[in-house]
């Protein structure tokens, strides 16, 4: 089984409409990351959670709320899903206390979402 | 700021060829972590390399090579006798040390044809 899963892996939805993609590891790692990903401009950090009680906006995040249900699960919720929001997120984790200094993120297989 | 150039936003070779995806990469810090990523057309991320920013030796895995100069900023990435399985977009990442952002190049698409 992946280690880090995303769900749904495919949405087409409309404008307006409210959705939520979830993310969801095993890996134990306590670090964890939404990214979007546009054509020509690479990835970009929406939001991240050092743990659950920690939440952080990142480069782009308006237009997007999140929710640290447990340790192991992270949504990245859109309120109102606007055609602009079209694009591949990734959700990703980090262990901060790995032992290793370099913290690496390991990430989901991506969702590709349509906003019509 | 922080900030990942990859120039080259796409590069065709054929079979065999050798290539070099280039990065260029700004920070003030000194102590830093640069990463390079695979996607491949089905579209999730592959880990390639770490590199810390205390250690300057080039490094070979395979046909993969990676060549990180700090005189340059840069931390080119060397794939020697491409292989059409190769093709994929191609993202160099930067980290410092005391954040957990990963700051992302644009991607550059390599596309190798038999």
């Amino acid at each position: 089984d992946a280690d880090v899963t995303q769900t749904p892996r495919n949405r087409i939805t409309k404008t307006g409409k409210r959705i939520m993609l979830e993310c969801s590891q095993t890996k134990g790692h306590d670090r964890m990351y939404w990214y979007r990903q546009d054509p020509g401009l690479g990835l970009r950090l929406i939001y991240y959670s050092f743990d659950v009680k920690d939440i952080n906006k990142g480069e782009i995040s308006d237009g997007y709320s999140v929710s640290r249900q447990a340790q192991a699960k992270f949504s990245l919720s859109l309120e109102s899903a606007i055609p602009n929001q079209t694009a591949l997120y990734f959700c990703a984790t980090s262990d901060s206390q790995g032992g290793s200094s370099y913290n690496e993120q390991f990430f989901g297989p991506g969702t590709r979402l349509t906003v019509l | 700021a922080q900030k990942v150039t990859q120039a080259q936003t796409e590069i065709s070779v054929v079979e065999k060829e050798d290539v070099t995806l280039d990065c260029v990469y700004e920070t003030r810090d000194t102590t830093y972590y640069l990463f390079w990523y695979k996607q491949p057309p089905s579209g999730e991320l592959v880990f390639l390399i770490r590199r810390n920013s205390f250690d300057e030796q080039n490094e070979i895995s395979g046909r993969y090579s990676w060549n990180f100069q700090k005189s340059t900023s840069s931390f080119n990435f060397t794939i020697t006798a491409s292989q059409v399985v190769d093709s994929a977009v191609y993202f160099c990442a930067l980290r410092s040390y005391n954040t957990d952002k990963l700051i992302f190049g644009t991607g550059t698409r390599l596309q190798v044809f038999p």
